[in-house]
């Protein structure tokens, strides 16, 4: 079935530096890919979309100067944390769909802790 | 936009008893409705779905219904066993992406 890999499982990063999660769909391609983040004991919100090719579609709210989003290629989408602050310390999946209109299959997650 | 509810939030029962989860949505162009079991830590798993072109599908266990008319779906558990305890959420389809509802922890109690 559709693998959907997602690294690092954690990272621990100080204040200010920047950290790059990267999402690969394994066994088939992905046009569009979809970043969250969860808090504990909440749901799944959506940060943005990814679409290879081209801009990444943000939600309302999440700053896109702040969470680079680049889908250069069918497999592969990356989110990169910039400047990174204690308040973006989360759990952040990655998902995407091997067709439209069918299931999302979701990375295994990466948990941030900024220090 | 689309907007999905779930209750209950939480949800404990007894082992060997049925669980029912239950999500509503608002957008009537909806027609793909999934549901995700994640346990701690872990990523959300795709347990069972549901088009609305099909009012019922089970598989094994677990069930869901789909009443379009209402906007409503509803997971089901029967014989429910300790490693079913876990947060479910539904989740609806919009546009390319999906909304997810709010989620269940269900406790299953030995």
């Amino acid at each position: 079935g559709a693998v959907v890999s997602q690294h690092p499982s954690w990272v621990i990063c100080k204040s200010g530096t920047s950290v790059k999660i990267e999402c690969r769909s394994l066994d088939f391609q992905a046009t569009t890919m979809f970043w969250y983040r969860q808090f504990p004991k909440q749901s799944l919100m959506l940060m943005a979309t990814s679409n290879e090719g081209s801009k990444a579609t943000y939600e309302q709210g999440v700053e896109k100067d702040k969470f680079l989003i680049n889908h250069a290629s069918l497999t592969l989408s990356t989110l990169t944390v910039t400047s990174a602050h204690p308040e973006d310390s989360s759990f952040y999946i990655c998902s995407a769909a091997d067709r439209g209109n069918s299931p999302l299959h979701f990375g295994n997650g990466t948990r941030l802790t900024v220090t | 936009g689309e907007n999905v509810e779930q209750h209950p939030s939480t949800l404990s029962v007894q082992e060997g008893d049925s669980a029912v989860i239950k999500c509503t949505y608002s957008d009537s162009a909806s027609n793909y409705f999934p549901w995700y079991k994640q346990e701690l830590g872990k990523r959300p798993q795709l347990i069972i779905d549901i088009r609305s072109n099909v009012g019922e599908k089970k598989d094994q266990r677990i069930a869901v219904t789909l009443n379009k008319t209402a906007k409503h779906f509803s997971l089901h558990i029967t014989e429910t066993q300790p490693e079913d305890s876990a947060v479910y959420f539904c989740a609806a389809d919009y546009g390319q992406n999906f909304v997810f509802g709010p989620g269940t922890r269900l406790s299953v109690l030995p």
